[in-house]
């Protein structure tokens, strides 16, 4: 059965420590792995979209990592700041098929 | 360039009743999927129209459909409402597509049945 697994469920940290938020699938065949930020009360913000061949990709501050061999990825977030509090979705999609985790749920404090 | 926008922003409708949600593309965008989000599934996957025409659909009840006009922006419709399709839904516009492309979220519709 194809999932996507998050963890941890959710998470507090403090201001300008870095945090790793974790994604595990079982999705086959694999198109492509996203990562999305959606703060409260809005829609997803695309972070990242990585393919089968890529191991890393950066945008800003948020670093994903991708492990095809494995189905492993993870969510980098350097120096974190308030506005950083929001959920963050993986999503896994393979063939015709769109596996969504639950979410992690970071919360940056002061 | 105008996001994606969908209307109403909030609803309250009783069981039974239907409603129809309206999503406008990002201009030049062909393709729109609807998801719905409750806090007990998360992010589920509707369906996805390209170019008018259902390219994709998930694993909902018939009572969930949608079309596509010919300027790309979609509705979508829920009939015989039940209590449980509270929830949040979102519509996403792409250039490429669900599968491939990067899709753009709009802020979603807040539907509540009474």
């Amino acid at each position: 059965k194809n999932q996507v697994e998050q963890s941890p469920q959710s998470l507090i940290i403090l201001e300008g420590k870095n945090c790793t938020l974790q994604c595990n699938y079982t999705v086959s065949p694999f198109s492509n792995l996203r990562w999305y930020k959606q703060d409260t009360g809005r829609g997803p913000v695309s972070l990242t979209i990585m393919t089968f061949s890529e191991n890393t990709k950066s945008n800003g501050r948020y670093t994903a990592t991708l492990d095809a061999d494995t189905k492993q990825s993870s969510l980098h977030i350097t120096a974190s700041q308030l506005s950083d509090s929001a959920s963050y979705i993986c999503v896994v999609t393979g063939g015709n098929d769109m596996r969504f985790g639950a979410g992690t749920r970071l919360t940056v404090k002061p | 360039k105008a996001g994606v926008t969908q209307t109403p922003r909030y609803l309250i409708k009783t069981r039974g009743q239907q409603v129809t949600l309206s999503c406008s593309p990002i201009s030049g965008h062909r393709s729109v999927s609807w998801y719905q989000q409750t806090p007990g599934q998360g992010l589920q996957f509707l369906f996805e129209y390209f170019s008018e025409t259902q390219r994709n659909k998930g694993n909902f009840p018939g009572r969930f459909s949608g079309r596509q006009f010919s300027n790309s922006r979609s509705e979508m419709n829920v009939s015989t409402l039940e209590l449980g399709d509270s929830a949040l839904y979102l519509c996403a516009s792409s250039f490429s597509g669900t599968v491939n492309g990067e899709q753009y979220f709009g802020p979603g519709t807040r539907l509540t049945v009474t």
